[in-house]
């Protein structure tokens, strides 16, 4: 059974850096037949998808129009996870944060997910 | 403002049958599958329907799903309290604004 479990402060003042961390059991960071993800959801914006990580012989990121120069997600093989940093955040990065597998076995759908993080900026 | 459109509210009584719809555009429901989804209060989304009718392993027979142009709909019959929640629909979407895009999220409530 895969799980996806989330870690990482809960509270960010602004212009600093959100940092979150997705640990993966009962699967492989590495697999090519998944992707790794990372989506919000704010009552003002409701579910927003803001990357992916995935490895096809070599490592891919894909990131939104709306958070690309801010975001940065990586994978680490050795601890099969993967993370998320967003910089410079305001206010408006106030959300549930959600890690979420993208697998290829339900054509593209988010199958599994961690179980939300909220996270605060405020100072 | 969601990419995708969806009501901001259903509802039915038990036993009932109830839809959802989802509209979206030639970028993303026009030529890309659909899938739904399912969130109960303080939950992770659960997804409910991939590739526009195909249901997960657990997911009961009472959901379908269903496609024709660029809309989409979420079918649930012999509806039952436990189906009380936000419903969400989802796309690929080839614009240059995104890759995936989600519906604004319908609360179904079970009278």
């Amino acid at each position: 059974q895969v799980q996806l479990h989330q870690s990482g402060p809960g509270l960010v003042k602004p212009s600093q850096t959100l940092s979150l961390t997705c640990a993966i059991s009962g699967d492989s960071v590495s697999r090519s037949s998944a992707a790794w993800n990372w989506i919000r959801q704010s009552p003002s914006r409701g579910l927003e998808w803001l990357g992916r990580t995935y490895y096809r012989s070599n490592w891919y990121n894909d990131y939104a129009i709306s958070v690309k120069s801010r975001i940065s997600i990586n994978a680490d093989t050795s601890k099969n996870q993967f993370s998320l940093q967003l910089n410079s955040v305001t206010p408006e990065d106030t959300a549930v944060y959600y890690c979420a597998r993208r697998s290829i076995a339900v054509t593209g759908a988010f199958d599994y997910w961690g179980q939300g993080s909220l996270v605060t900026v405020s100072s | 403002q969601s990419v995708l459109a969806q009501p901001p509210s259903a509802s039915g009584t038990p036993g009932q049958r109830v839809t959802i719809s989802c509209s979206g555009s030639s970028s993303n429901i026009g030529i890309n599958t659909v899938s739904w989804y399912h969130q109960l209060p303080g939950t992770a989304p659960k997804l409910l329907i991939y590739s526009d009718n195909q249901r997960p392993s657990g997911v009961p027979d009472r959901f379908s799903g269903s496609k024709s142009g660029t809309s989409a709909s979420l079918a649930i019959s012999g509806l039952q309290s436990e189906d009380e929640g936000d419903y969400y629909c989802a796309a690929w979407d080839d614009s240059l604004n995104g890759y995936v895009v989600f519906g604004g999220g319908t609360k179904l409530t079970v009278l």
